[in-house]
């Protein structure tokens, strides 16, 4: 059974300062690894998608990459706002079935 | 597009009553999903679609909850009799063919409180 773990569970930093989300997962044989912000209240929006045979991802001040082999995942905030503030959750796809981690709650202090 | 559409936002209800929650997928996805997310447990899947069909349900965690789709544009999770550790946000999915390589697309959810 895929696991997907991700650390730490909780981050508070000044804005400005660059984030780094880091996501781990037992079975590496997946379809891809998304990432997910959500807002409290609110569903999950994906930000990110990486294919299997791709290594990084990027959009505006977000970068992911992609290690397969190691079962590991980095996502990047460049420059954090406080509109950055939410929870971020990774997930891994194994055939149509998404396993999720349990999330890293950002906090960005203006 | 107007997204993944759930109703209702916010249901409380007592135990031992019927919950239907109800999702209306984005126009043209084939693939629907209905989620479970509890701060112990996190985010599981429950059930999954494909062309309106039930491809997988072994998430559903006991008789009392059911899911169907009628239509390319209708689904529902019914929950009978609800008991209080339903309680949960309910989130209802969609994409296209599948997770493998199409973005996922959630609807803002359904958070039931059963007292």
């Amino acid at each position: 059974k895929q696991e997907v773990t991700q650390i730490p569970a909780a981050l508070s930093v000044p804005e400005g300062e660059n984030l780094v989300l880091n996501c781990s997962f037992t079975d590496s044989a997946i379809y891809n690894l998304q990432w997910f912000r959500q807002d409290p209240g609110k569903g999950l929006t994906s930000l990110l998608l990486i294919q299997s045979s791709q290594r990084e991802q990027t959009s505006g001040r977000l970068n992911a990459s992609l290690d397969k082999s190691s079962g590991r995942s980095t996502l990047y905030i460049a420059a954090s706002q406080p509109g950055d503030s939410a929870t971020y959750l990774c997930a891994v796809t194994d055939d149509y079935k998404l396993s999720f981690g349990a999330g890293t709650t950002v906090t960005v202090r203006a | 597009d107007a997204g993944v559409i759930q109703s209702p936002r916010h249901e409380v209800t007592e135990m031992g009553q019927e919950v239907t929650l109800r999702c209306k997928p984005i126009s043209g996805h084939n693939s629907l999903f209905w989620y479970r997310q509890t701060m112990m447990r996190g985010l599981e899947l429950l059930i999954y679609f494909n062309n309106n069909v039930p491809i997988d349900d072994s998430g559903m965690p006991e008789d009392r909850f059911s899911a169907k789709m009628p239509n390319a544009s209708f689904s529902t999770l019914k929950i009978q009799p609800s008991e209080p550790r339903d309680s949960a946000v309910y989130f209802c999915a969609s994409s296209l063919a599948g997770h493998s390589g199409n973005t996922i697309y959630f609807g803002e959810g359904s958070w039931l409180t059963v007292v």
